[in-house]
């Protein structure tokens, strides 16, 4: 079973389309974060949310907005998309209480056209 | 503010070489876990090691190695004899124990290993 599943893997898609990206656990646990991979390969932290609660929103545009319906799921929607916005996208989740090492999804590639 | 910072962009050796990997780090708390990921071609991202700011021992995992030198706030990554599998983009972490406990990465480095 995977840990941290995410869908699509891939999305190509036009500028100005409303896009959404879904995250799920099955680890149980409390915090779950959305990535952004840039083409340099940067990693940096666009929200985290812990028992569905939002903890870390690191000055990303309002076009995202992340929904956490229960802990296990984190989802992202994007509205109106930019061509800067192509990047790879990585959910991760990390019990609360311990630090140990993050849980990561596959990534989601969007490429915006 | 936490930073993490992988002066190296990019490295490249001959398979069979020893290669180090640096990470120097910065932060005001008193205690907090260090992580080293690697990121390999096919895009995942693959936990390696993690480090608690009071236990300053070395670790040594088969061709892995770890230096964690708290004086210098540095915690490096060797690899001796390396592999051609060992090609990768590789990350280096700090996070906090209070608080919101956000993964701060370094800009990754580069690591090709050729033939």
């Amino acid at each position: 079973d995977t840990a941290v599943s995410q869908t699509p893997k891939y999305l190509v898609t036009q500028m100005g389309n409303d896009k959404s990206i879904k995250c799920e656990q099955n680890l149980g646990h409390d915090t779950m974060y959305w990535y952004k991979q840039d083409s340099k390969k940067f990693l940096k932290i666009m929200f985290s949310y812990n028992n569905k609660e939002l903890i870390i929103n690191e000055t990303v545009p309002n076009r995202f907005s992340p929904k956490s319906p229960d802990k296990a799921h984190l989802n992202l929607h994007i509205n109106s998309l930019e061509l800067g916005d192509s990047a790879v996208y990585f959910c991760a989740s990390r019990p609360q209480g311990r630090v140990t090492e993050a849980f990561f999804g596959q990534g989601t590639r969007l490429t915006v056209v | 503010a936490q930073k993490v910072t992988q002066a190296q962009t990019e490295i490249s050796v001959v398979e069979k070489e020893d290669v180090t990997l640096d990470c120097v780090y910065e932060t005001r708390d008193t205690t907090y876990y260090l992580f080293w990921y690697k990121q390999p071609p096919s895009g995942e991202l693959v936990f390696l090691i993690r480090r608690n700011s009071f236990d300053e021992q070395n670790e040594i995992s088969g061709r892995y190695s770890w230096n964690f030198q708290k004086s210098t706030s540095s915690f490096n990554f060797t690899i001796t004899a390396s592999q051609v599998v060992d090609s990768a983009v590789y990350f280096c972490d700090l996070s906090r124990i209070q608080g919101a406990q956000k993964l701060v990465f370094g800009q990754g480095t580069r690591l090709t290993i050729n033939p």
